[in-house]
């Protein structure tokens, strides 16, 4: 596939458990970035992982979260003891920042709900 | 940090009408200003973006504008059609974008309809 994958596309998890999403970036791209969009709201910035830098972690809401990069290719994130705000649609994107392009391409989203 | 404001939160159109969506930012440093169309159920595609060095940017029907004295950018559609209906999200650069750092934020979007 030539776009971002992610997985998995719904996830349905009781209050308390953890959860694991993944995103596979576009071959190449340096980029990676996860930004979680609640019913209504925008895209609210999580984290974000450029080469070999240390990631920029001043979004994540609180220690619950945490995001991992292996290879400098897929990610994936990790919320822990879910609560009912988590509930979301995560979305990864990936980019060739770094050269000059800005533009973001995302995948279709990780789509959370914690009952 | 950067602060990004969108206006309208939500915008219906008769279908040939024209649509203006309004952003500002808080960081003067900002330097890129990049617009995502959301379809329903699928991740957000860059349709027009536009560089701190320039004051406008057009593409068919899709043109944006930028004051930086002003600290705000708009999103222009002309000859609305139903497939434009969306949800728009406007964004600005955190610092060095495209560098060893950076980030982009979002405005909290536009619920566009265009009615046949």
């Amino acid at each position: 596939g030539a776009g971002v994958s992610q997985s998995p596309s719904n996830k349905v998890t009781e209050k308390g458990k953890d959860v694991e999403l993944r995103c596979d970036p576009i071959s190449g791209h340096t980029a990676l970035y996860w930004y979680r969009q609640s019913l209504g709201q925008g895209l609210e910035f999580l984290i974000y992982f450029q080469g070999n830098s240390a990631p920029d972690k001043s979004g994540l809401p609180s220690d619950r979260f945490s995001a991992e990069r292996t290879g400098g290719s897929v990610s994936t994130l990790t919320i822990q003891r879910t609560q009912q705000e988590d509930s979301a649609v995560y979305l990864c994107a990936s980019s060739l920042a770094g050269l000059g392009t800005g533009e973001l391409f995302f995948g279709e989203g990780s789509r959370l709900t914690v009952l | 940090g950067e602060n990004v404001e969108q206006h309208p939160s939500t915008l219906s159109v008769q279908e040939g009408d024209s649509a203006v969506i309004k952003c500002t930012y808080s960081d003067s440093a900002s330097n890129y200003f990049p617009w995502y169309k959301q379809e329903l159920g699928k991740g957000p595609q860059l349709i027009i973006d536009i560089r701190s060095n320039v004051g406008e940017k057009k593409d068919q029907r899709i043109a944006v504008t930028l004051n930086k004295t002003a600290k705000h950018f708009s999103l222009h559609i002309t000859e609305t059609q139903p497939e434009d209906s969306a949800v728009y999200f406007c964004a600005a650069s955190d610092g060095n974008y495209g560098g060893s750092q950076g980030n982009l934020i979002f405005g909290k979007g536009t619920k566009l309809s265009v009615k046949p």
